[in-house]
């Protein structure tokens, strides 16, 4: 299993700019979300999904867009990049969409800069 | 509102020092809580959890009882090795994501 990958691992980019993040696990997990971490402020909710076909949004979903067409892949789309959205993003699934005492598994993150 | 609440660091210890550090939280009910653990460069991984009262999660030396009564699940370690250095992160399960405290940068010398 190679668990949540999520690619690329750095990007760059300028604003105004749109681009995807790419999040997939193999793990047939139900749940998958999208976080993303600032200094001082933990990790905040995006956007989530409880299944294929399904998706909500989070604490701070503004300038991000998901979609869920198959149970393996949550891609997260930055429509109009600002200099906001730099940050770190995490993807991150378990395996039941009510299943809040499971573990969630977190992908390596995307290093976002938005000049 | 619903939140956590870790210690901020950052915090330097020596190696074979004991660890703790606090979370507390706020919640309706009786949510699962976790910490979770960042090395330098990697994604968050679970370090151990408790899904009830006064349960307490255990794993790689680190230990956290979840006590209702103060509303905590602090972290602690009897004795620190420098491949503990990493951020630790507190969090509770909320009913579609984890809210999660701000961190903690923890830094063991030799």
């Amino acid at each position: 299993n190679a668990g949540v990958t999520q690619t690329p691992k750095f990007q760059v980019l300028k604003t105004g700019q749109s681009m995807t993040l790419q999040c997939a696990q193999d793990m047939n997990h139900e749940y998958m979300s999208w976080y993303r971490q600032d200094p001082g402020m933990g990790l905040r909710l995006i956007h989530y999904s409880v299944g294929a076909g399904i998706t909500d949004q989070g604490e701070v979903p503004n300038g991000y867009n998901v979609s869920r067409s198959t149970t393996e892949d949550f891609p997260l789309r930055l429509l109009s990049a600002a200099p906001s959205q730099t940050s770190v993003y995490f993807c991150a699934s378990r395996e039941t969409s009510g299943g809040r005492s499971d573990t969630q598994y977190f992908g390596p993150g995307t290093r976002l800069t938005v000049l | 509102g619903d939140s956590v609440t870790q210690m901020e660091g950052p915090v330097t210890l020596s190696e074979e020092a004991f660890l703790t550090i606090n979370c507390t939280y706020t919640a309706t009910g009786y949510p699962s809580l976790f910490w979770y653990v960042q090395y330098p460069g990697e994604g968050l991984q679970l370090l151990l959890k408790a899904t009830k009262a006064d349960d307490k999660g255990s794993n790689k030396g680190f230990e956290a009882t979840y006590r209702k009564e103060t509303t905590s699940f602090h972290l602690e370690k009897g004795s620190v090795q420098v491949s503990d250095s990493a951020v630790y992160f507190c969090a509770r399960a909320g009913a579609n994501n984890l809210f999660f405290g701000t961190g903690t940068r923890l830094t063991v010398i030799p």
